[in-house]
């Protein structure tokens, strides 16, 4: 059964802190693992795409790695308004549907 | 563009009452899909439509009924709404050919 889970639930860090976020995932066989930024009362918002392992993407102070069980979401130097959760979900080859994991809630304080 | 957009943002509904949850986009998106999120879980999938005329089943489809007449608007529609049905509904859509998927705003649902 496909499946995706995330940790830690909940991160706090000091603004500057780096850390990272972890998504392991189950799939019979991986098209793409996605990561999506979700602020509170609104809908997620694509980041990133990843396709194979080895791959990585970056965005501003994000960076998305991927092997062939786990992805992380490398956070450089965060900033307060980096503070929302970030879904990791994939999706797997010969099919639509999309598996999310249960999300990281990051808060960055000053 | 206006994207993927949800009406109503708010919604309270009694036990074995029926409401339709609306859904457009502006995009000429093909894919369109429905999920539910809950506290603690990730978003599980609904039902979901690759085309005009064309419906399927996701992961929590019970108590759901969905229809695609138009490339623009999928509607979900509550059957008899149950407490268990309280929740923050999200519509998405889809390119043809791409992963990603761009999500409206939400419908938060209480079920009384």
């Amino acid at each position: 059964e496909d499946q995706v889970t995330q940790s830690p639930e909940a991160l706090r860090l000091q603004e500057g802190e780096s850390s990272s976020l972890n998504c392991s995932y189950t799939v019979s066989g991986l098209r793409g693992l996605f990561w999506y930024r979700q602020d509170p009362g609104k809908g997620p918002e694509f980041l990133f795409t990843l396709y194979s392992a080895g791959e990585e993407k970056e965005k501003e102070r994000l960076k998305a790695t991927l092997t062939k069980k786990e992805s992380f979401l490398h956070i450089t130097a965060p900033k307060p308004e980096d503070s929302a959760t970030y879904l990791c979900a994939v999706q797997a080859t010969g099919g639509f549907k999309t598996i999310f994991g249960a999300g990281t809630r990051l808060f960055v304080k000053a | 563009n206006a994207g993927v957009t949800q009406t109503p943002k708010f919604q309270v509904l009694k036990t074995g009452q029926s409401m339709t949850l609306q859904c457009a986009q502006d995009m000429n998106h093909e894919y369109m899909s429905w999920y539910r999120q809950d506290p603690g879980m990730g978003l599980r999938l609904i039902h979901y439509s690759v085309g005009a005329g064309i419906t399927d089943q996701g992961e929590v489809p019970n108590g759901y009924n969905v229809s695609r007449s138009t490339t623009e608007d999928f509607p979900l529609r509550l059957l008899s709404a149950a407490p268990s049905q309280t929740s923050v509904y999200f519509c998405a859509s889809q390119d043809r050919g791409q992963e990603t998927q761009y999500f409206g705003p939400g419908t938060r649902l209480l079920v009384l």
